[in-house]
């Protein structure tokens, strides 16, 4: 099956800064790449996503990169806010199910 | 527009005593449903998963089951919880098919288990 790895685990920035977070993943079937944001204490919220068929895509202050030769995508977000602290998962999809990446813990200092 | 409804919020439960937790979704037709568990500062373990009534696929042996009595309800239970089953759970939803049909999951509020 699918098998996601997500990088770093934790990550602090100063606010301003960007942040990067990188996922690669196994499944050369995988055709969907979801990013979600998860506040303590609540539910995961889909903030982007991207399709095989796209390199890039930008929402704002996040963007998501693909590259389906390596096999790794990416999560950017520029000018980063306390608000931005959160747990963030990469997932990867083929279908019916969905991959995910253990997570980072983005904090992001004022 | 769709919605999906997870209940309860949280739970308290002693060992060896039964669960039932209960997902809903609104709006929407052959869903795909999920059941997640996610242990404190870990990340997101899918159980159960059901493309539709009566279909569970099961990703992982453990004390727990699912059932989808019908096409927008989603069940988690257990006969007997054990310590190790305390957790964030939550329930999902995607639309049925592959892309472009479907998108991202949907989750529920999540319910918060401690056995005790």
């Amino acid at each position: 099956g699918e098998n996601v790895e997500q990088h770093p685990s934790t990550l602090s920035v100063q606010e301003g800064d960007s942040a990067v977070i990188k996922c690669t993943y196994s499944d050369s079937a995988s055709n969907y790449f979801p990013w979600y944001k998860q506040e303590l204490g609540k539910r995961p919220q889909l903030i982007i996503d991207i399709r095989s068929n796209v390199g890039e895509k930008k929402d704002q202050r996040i963007a998501v990169t693909l590259n389906k030769t390596a096999k790794h995508f990416s999560l950017h977000i520029t000018e980063t806010q306390p608000e931005d602290s959160a747990v963030y998962f990469c997932a990867a999809s083929t279908g019916n199910q969905f991959y995910f990446g253990t997570g980072t813990s983005l904090t992001v200092i004022p | 527009s769709q919605t999906i409804h997870q209940w309860p919020a949280t739970l308290v439960q002693p060992v060896g005593s039964p669960l039932s937790l209960e997902c809903t979704v609104e709006g929407t037709s052959n869903p795909n449903l999920y059941w997640y568990r996610q242990a404190a500062g870990r990340g997101l373990q899918l159980l159960f998963y059901s493309v539709g009534i009566g279909q569970i696929s099961s990703e992982v042996p453990q004390n727990l089951s699912a059932s989808r009595p019908q096409d927008r309800q989603f069940i988690l239970s257990s006969k007997k919880l054990l310590l190790s089953d305390s957790g964030f759970y939550l329930c999902a939803w995607t639309s049925s098919g592959t892309a472009p049909n479907f998108y991202g999951y949907t989750f529920g509020s999540g319910t918060r288990l401690t056995v005790v």
